[in-house]
């Protein structure tokens, strides 16, 4: 079975400061990972993804995430959050093994909050 | 915006009630997946559809089922409705099956309230 931790609830960092939202994954097989943001009352946006090659992952609005495979993470960082990156996101994990079929399995969500 | 569509926004419903959400894939997307948001569940995979045809089911009850039309639109029906069932349901979809990684789209959701 594959699942996800998140294991912060909220991070709170200043504006201009580095983000960081943590996020480790458990897979039988090897891992496609991904990062989506949800605004309040929207759906979920992706971000970016994780399928193989280079460990570091760069997305949508500056966002960047590294996968370390001895350490089952994918943390997804921005180097300077702005007060937009204000939301909750979410980490999520789908096993390449076709048996797992095409789901997506997510974290708990973590909220970020950037103050001014 | 994602491209996928989600109809109604909105729905109140009493329990007991049986209702239907509907949900529009991007275009040229063969799959269409279920999730359900809910407080205290978190985002939950129910059902995924690819053409037409079931490909997996999740953590879906016996009172909940779903269909994939010719045109790729789905829909979710609910049915013997419970409190429990008030939640965030989201549609999504992406162009392939299986054995890659293409990401999902995710529709704005039905945000289903049952009274």
């Amino acid at each position: 079975a594959q699942s996800v931790a998140q294991p912060e609830d909220q991070v709170n960092v200043a504006e201009g400061n580095p983000l960081t939202v943590k996020c480790t994954y458990s897979v039988s097989g090897n891992p496609y990972l991904f990062w989506y943001v949800q605004y309040p009352n929207r759906g979920l946006q992706f971000l970016l993804k994780y399928i193989t090659g280079d460990n570091l992952v760069k997305g949508s609005y500056g966002f960047e995430a590294e996968f370390n495979k001895s350490q089952t993470s994918f943390h997804l960082k921005k180097p300077s959050a702005l007060v937009s990156d204000s939301a909750l996101y979410f980490c999520a994990v789908r096993d390449i093994i076709r048996a797992a079929g095409n789901k997506l399995t997510f974290g708990g969500g973590t909220r970020v909050l950037v103050k001014p | 915006d994602s491209g996928v569509t989600q109809t109604p926004k909105h729905l109140i419903t009493a329990t007991g009630q049986r209702v239907t959400l509907r949900c529009s894939p991007r275009s040229g997307d063969l799959s269409v997946y279920w999730y359900q948001q809910s407080l205290d569940q978190g985002l939950q995979f129910l059902i995924h559809y690819y053409n037409g045809e079931e490909r997996a089911k999740g953590n879906i009850l016996e009172r909940f089922s779903a269909q994939q039309f010719p045109d790729l639109h789905s829909e979710l029906n609910l049915s013997s409705l419970e409190l429990g069932d008030s939640a965030l349901y989201f549609c999504a979809s992406s162009v392939f099956e299986t054995r890659t990684a293409n990401e999902q789209f995710f529709g704005p959701g039905t945000r289903l309230t049952v009274l």
